[in-house]
């Protein structure tokens, strides 16, 4: 059964626009979340955090949106670039566990 | 930040052998953390591993498939044993931020073949 689903396995958005990348978690003791970011032969790199205490959290062009009673995040990225090409992962933790999503594969188109 | 390095970054492997990885970090930490991502999948936690006792599996995972070594704060090995193909997966180690829970820096994965 997964924890935390990322729905979408690859999203295209034109140079510019804003991408959205959604996640749904099941469990509720998850208290924080994480997005990472995964270019092909390289490790996860981490991107953005937020915690259950808040529903929004911003740095520079990513921001991420908490809906905790829906147990929906997102991460937006505004404008969308040539090199946020990439895959990226949502994951959730709460103690010592940590889960992450699938990924979803993102195609900055010019 | 950390730089992780590891070792190999991909092989090829015969089944019913024995691969080890090897992470070096470079600043010392205490907690080191193993993953698998088999292919089409998420990133599972194996094991964490700490410096100077033996490494906490998690559940599904047992220390005689993947027996981990951890002899100092910068060095870590996982090895895969008697592999079959249902180990092909990206080996990847990883340490904390030391800033928010679960936050990491991950090194750049071994990509392991079985056949």
């Amino acid at each position: 059964d997964q924890q935390v689903k990322q729905n979408s396995p690859s999203l295209s958005v034109q140079e510019g626009r804003i991408s959205i990348l959604n996640c749904d978690y099941t469990n509720s003791m998850f208290d924080y979340f994480l997005w990472y970011k995964k270019y092909p032969a390289e490790g996860p790199t981490f991107l953005i955090s937020i915690s259950s205490i808040k529903d929004k959290n911003e740095d520079g062009r990513f921001t991420v949106f908490l809906n905790k009673s829906a147990k929906h995040l997102s991460l937006h990225i505004v404008p969308s670039q040539p090199g946020d090409s990439a895959v990226y992962f949502c994951a959730a933790s709460g103690g010592d566990k940590i889960i992450f999503g699938k990924g979803t594969r993102l195609h900055i188109l010019p | 930040s950390a730089v992780i390095s590891q070792k190999p970054s991909r092989d090829i492997c015969q089944r019913g052998t024995s691969l080890t990885i090897q992470c070096q970090v470079d600043s010392q930490v205490t907690m080191m953390f193993w993953y698998r991502q088999q292919p089409g999948q998420s990133l599972t936690l194996i094991a964490t591993a700490n410096q100077g006792s033996e490494a906490t599996y998690e559940s599904g995972f047992v220390i005689d498939k993947f027996p981990i070594s951890r002899p100092n704060l910068t060095f870590s090995t996982l090895t895969v044993s008697n592999m079959s193909p249902e180990d092909s997966s990206i080996y990847l180690c990883s340490v904390p931020r030391g800033r928010g829970p679960n936050e990491q820096f991950f090194g750049p994965g071994t990509r392991l073949t079985v056949l």
